[in-house]
C-alpha cells in the first residue's frame, strides 16, 4: 500500500510496552487538537481529541496530554499491540476557523 | 456506508489528461475538505466547502485544479492537463460543522499516478 512517508521519525517499541508519541504544535491560538492514526494505504483515522481547556483526556488504551505552556501534545498508547503499527500525526485547529494544521507524523513500529 | 467514501481508489493516467476525483462525505456533514498527501510530506490543504460554497480556494496549487460540491453532499476535484508533480494521494475529509469543535473524518483517498 501507499507509504505515507519514507523519512518520518520512527518509534520502535516492544509489544506490550507503552508508547509515547510527541508533537510540537505551532500556534498558541490553537484550541482544538486531534490525534490521527494512518495505516498504509488508508486514510487518517481519528483516535482522540482534546480541547485547550483540558490538559489530559483518556480513551480506550490511549491518553492525550496537552501542555499549552510549551505548545506540546503527546499521545500515550498503553500495552502497545502489533495492530498499533502505523503513522501517527497530530492536527491543531485555530480558534474559530476552518483551518487545520497537520504535523508530519511519527511512524510507530511494534516489535513482536 | 457510514464513512467518507472516495473514488476511484487508484487512478493511473497519462500526462496531459484530465482526471476527476469524487468524494462522498458522511451524511449530514456540512463541511468538506480536500487535502493532498505526497510521499514524505504531511497533509497539504487544497480547499474546503461549507455547504456548496468554497470560501477559500487559496490552497489549490494552480488553475488546473478546481472543485465543486453539489447538494451539500458529493464533491468532485478536477485536475486538468495533469502533470507528473500531481502524483499524490488526494484525501477528502468531512466534519459536522466547519470550525474545530468536531473532528474531521477522512476517506481512504485516491492514489493518483501520472505517467
Amino acid at each position: 500500500g501507499e507509504s505515507v512517508g519514507l523519512h518520518l521519525p520512527t518509534l520502535s517499541v516492544q509489544e506490550g510496552d507503552n508508547s509515547i508519541i510527541n508533537c510540537a504544535y505551532s500556534n498558541s491560538a490553537s484550541d482544538y487538537f486531534i490525534w490521527y492514526k494512518q495505516e498504509s494505504g488508508k486514510g487518517p483515522q481519528f483516535i482522540i481529541d482534546i480541547r485547550s481547556n483540558m490538559d489530559k483526556r483518556q480513551g480506550q488504551r490511549v491518553t492525550v496530554l496537552l501542555n499549552k505552556t510549551v505548545k506540546h501534545l503527546s499521545l500515550q498508547i498503553a500495552a502497545t499491540q502489533p495492530g498499533d503499527s502505523a503513522v501517527y500525526f497530530c492536527a491543531e485547529n485555530l480558534l474559530g476557523t476552518y483551518k487545520y494544521i497537520f504535523g508530519t507524523g511519527t511512524r510507530l513500529k511494534v516489535l513482536a | 456506508g457510514a464513512g467518507v467514501s472516495q473514488s476511484p481508489s487508484n487512478k493511473v493516467t497519462e500526462k496531459g489528461k484530465d482526471v476527476e476525483l469524487r468524494c462522498d462525505p458522511i451524511s449530514g456533514h456540512t463541511a468538506l475538505y480536500w487535502y493532498r498527501q505526497s510521499l514524505g510530506q504531511g497533509l497539504e490543504f487544497l480547499i474546503y466547502f461549507q455547504g456548496n460554497s468554497a470560501p477559500d480556494k487559496s490552497g489549490l496549487p494552480s488553475d488546473r485544479f478546481s472543485a465543486e460540491r453539489t447538494g451539500g453532499s458529493v464533491s468532485t476535484l478536477t485536475i486538468q492537463r495533469t502533470q507528473q508533480e500531481d502524483s499524490a494521494v488526494y484525501l477528502c475529509a468531512s466534519s459536522l460543522i466547519l470550525t474545530g469543535v468536531q473532528p474531521q473524518h477522512f476517506g481512504d483517498g485516491t492514489r493518483l499516478s501520472i505517467l
